[in-house]
């Protein structure tokens, strides 16, 4: 059964600081991994996706992530963390196909605060 | 850019009711997703539907049933909503990858 682990439920960093959340899997065949961020009240939005080749995916607001098979691990990096950055973000994993594939298993989230 | 609408965004229910939480897409994509979203425990499926009148169980079904009677529009039933059932609801939908989401609907049950 595929699952996911984010280890951090809640993480700190100040304004302008670097951001690092970190995201581990488990998944029987080459996953697709995602990162969401859920601002309050709001629904989820994609930040990136890895289905295949290069390792390291840029995504949306300045957001990267690097997958590292060997780790079964898709941390969410950001060399700057904005004010704005703050919200809940969670990374899901799923596998390729369509019809009853296509499902995603999500981590139970990582709030981030931002300090000024 | 993808539409996915829920009905409600705030809902209260008393114990008991049947409960009825509409979700609609118009990029015409096959696939749509209910989750529920509770503190501490993220996003666990509850149901999803792969074409119209389509439904396979997620990994939280029991309390719940669902109807996909058109392709756009994905039902979600609580037959007799019970307190903790409480919780925030969201609706996805997607061709293959990646799932889109509406805003969530939180429903409380008194």
């Amino acid at each position: 059964a595929q699952s996911v682990t984010q280890p951090d439920i809640h993480i700190t960093v100040s304004e302008g600081a670097s951001l690092e959340l970190r995201c581990n899997y488990s998944y029987g065949a080459t996953p697709y991994l995602f990162w969401y961020v859920q601002s309050p009240g709001q629904g989820l939005q994609l930040l990136l996706k890895y289905f295949s080749g290069d390792t390291l995916v840029q995504g949306i607001k300045g957001f990267e992530a690097e997958f590292k098979r060997s780790q079964s691990s898709f941390n969410l990096r950001k060399p700057s963390v904005h004010w704005s950055d703050a919200a809940e973000y969670f990374c899901a994993v799923g596998g390729g196909g369509s019809g009853t594939a296509s499902k995603l298993t999500f981590g139970t989230g990582t709030r981030l605060q931002v300090t000024l | 850019d993808v539409k996915v609408t829920q009905s409600s965004r705030y809902l209260v229910k008393r114990t008991g009711e049947k409960v009825f939480l509409e979700c609609v897409q118009d990029m015409d994509h096959e696939n749509m997703f209910w989750y529920r979203q509770d503190p501490g425990l993220g996003l666990r499926l509850i149901y999803f539907s792969y074409d119209v009148k389509m439904k396979e169980k997620g990994d939280i079904p029991e309390g719940y049933s669902v109807s996909r009677e058109k392709k756009e529009r994905f039902s979600l039933i609580l037959e007799s909503a019970s307190t903790n059932q409480t919780s925030m609801y969201l609706c996805a939908s997607s061709v293959h990858w990646p799932q889109h989401f509406g805003d969530g609907t939180r429903l409380s049950i008194l």
